[in-house]
């Protein structure tokens, strides 16, 4: 497997606020980084693929602007929910790519708006 | 895009039984089969996947089957035990591709 690292675990925001959500790959480089959001008791679904060193490719239905990505390093992918609403807490996770298509995802960040 | 259907989304079985969840994909380009289990809370993890050139393959108690001709992939899990109860999910990708899943059964195991 792989070691994926996700910070914070847990995160309570206040409406209107941003919180950034770093993952990390801790033992290879990840040139492609796949963020995913899971609602409760529903399925992961895709909200972008960021590529080490250019613009993510966002989803149908996922703002870019408001779910910042940015993959500066092969090791660091961060995603930031700027403006934050009720309704877009979820349990986010990352996944970095690994040769020949393996996912594995960090632990996840549990993020509430209050 | 890919679509990924999964069945059943519960499945309740007695301890020693053995547990069947079907999916079926779409896109005849997907060549790697998944398959993950998530506690509450946790995130998933990889118990067992199968490429587009295996038809089966095993890992103990747990056994994956692809038909790519009818595109449909089964996990099984013979003599469960308790600590089998969780989510399973599917997945379907083409490789270099974000996963794409299917929307979960719930297994329960009971003693």
């Amino acid at each position: 497997g792989a070691v994926v690292s996700q910070h914070p675990s847990r995160v309570i925001c206040k409406s209107g606020t941003s919180v950034k959500i770093e993952c990390r790959s801790l033992d290879f480089q990840a040139t492609t980084m796949f963020w995913y959001r899971q609602f409760p008791k529903q399925s992961l679904m895709l909200m972008a693929t960021s590529n080490e060193g250019s613009k993510a490719t966002y989803e149908q239905g996922v703002e870019k602007d408001k779910f910042l990505i940015n993959h500066a390093s092969l090791t660091l992918s961060t995603l930031t929910v700027t403006s934050a609403h009720p309704e877009d807490s979820s349990f986010y996770i990352c996944s970095p790519e690994l040769y020949g298509g393996e996912q594995y995802f960090g632990p996840g960040t549990r993020l509430t708006v209050t | 895009g890919e679509n990924v259907e999964q069945h059943p989304s519960t499945l309740s079985v007695q301890e020693g039984d053995s547990a069947v969840i079907k999916c079926t994909y779409s896109d005849s380009a997907s060549n790697y089969f998944p398959w993950y289990k998530q506690e509450l809370g946790k995130r998933p993890q990889l118990i067992i996947d199968i490429r587009s050139n295996v038809g089966e393959k095993k890992d103990q108690r747990i056994a994956v089957t692809l038909n790519k001709t009818a595109k449909h992939f089964s996990l099984h899990i013979t003599e469960t035990q308790p600590e089998d109860s969780a989510v399973y999910f599917c997945a379907a990708s083409n490789s270099g591709y974000a996963l794409n899943f299917g929307k979960g059964t719930s297994l329960l195991v009971t003693p």
